[in-house]
């Protein structure tokens, strides 16, 4: 799971298995943004989930959030080698009186094998 | 669509040097984001501006000073380089502050200091 001080974490599967990245978050969100990251490039968006949805999907991919527990989840069905990248959660914080910022986790870098 | 311009890409200096980085945005968004990324971590937020000539610090502004100059472009100057210090330095933009915007990020100026 991603979050405090730890180092990225690192998940190796083969093409054609699940699989699922959790991301734990310590203060209160309305808003949980996972970002794919390709060697060389700076991060894009992937999925954006609320606080009102429980579940959001776009094509292989399926985001979960539980503000109770305050996690999410990132699953990929039937990995493809393309999706080797590292993937982020970010959560919107507030930082302070009226500001708030966007605040990542460490990454999970996903491999994906033929 | 619009594109995020990170220059320069890749940057050398030395020890105690004062350095900047630049960031263009076309997407006309109010809100741009410094991000540091050191090998195998997250990304820490260092400054973002809400809005032209706005500057808000991020969890690692020490040691930095940035500058929203005009909508379009933002910023960061590191104040003074420290040995040995590598990093990638990430601009994004986003159309406002809260949560629910998409950051959209260029591909990042790489900072090594010899």
């Amino acid at each position: 799971s991603q979050w405090g001080e730890e180092n990225l974490q690192a998940l190796s599967i083969q093409e054609g298995e699940d699989v699922t990245m959790n991301c734990s978050y310590k203060t209160y969100t309305t808003v949980v943004h996972w970002y794919r990251q390709d060697s060389g490039r700076g991060p894009a968006l992937i999925i954006l989930i609320r606080s009102n949805e429980r579940e959001k999907r776009s094509g292989r991919l399926r985001a979960t959030l539980d503000t109770s527990s305050q996690s999410s989840s990132l699953s990929i069905t039937a990995a493809q080698c393309e999706d080797t990248a590292v993937y982020f959660c970010a959560t919107h914080r507030n930082s302070g009186g009226s500001n708030y910022k966007l605040t990542f986790g460490k990454g999970t870098l996903l491999t994906v094998t033929p | 669509g619009g594109i995020i311009t990170q220059t320069p890409k890749f940057l050398i200096g030395q020890e105690g040097q004062k350095l900047t980085l630049k960031c263009q945005q076309n997407f006309n968004h109010d809100t741009m984001y410094w991000y540091r990324q050191d090998s195998g971590k997250g990304l820490r937020l260092i400054y973002y501006s809400i809005t032209e000539n706005d500057l808000q610090k991020g969890d690692l502004s020490e040691g930095y000073d940035a500058s929203r100059e005009k909508k379009s472009s933002f910023s960061l100057t590191v104040t003074s380089a420290q040995k040995n210090e590598m990093a990638v330095f990430l601009c994004a933009s986003s159309a406002g502050w809260e949560g629910q915007n998409t950051l959209y990020f260029g591909a990042g100026t790489r900072l090594s200091v010899l």
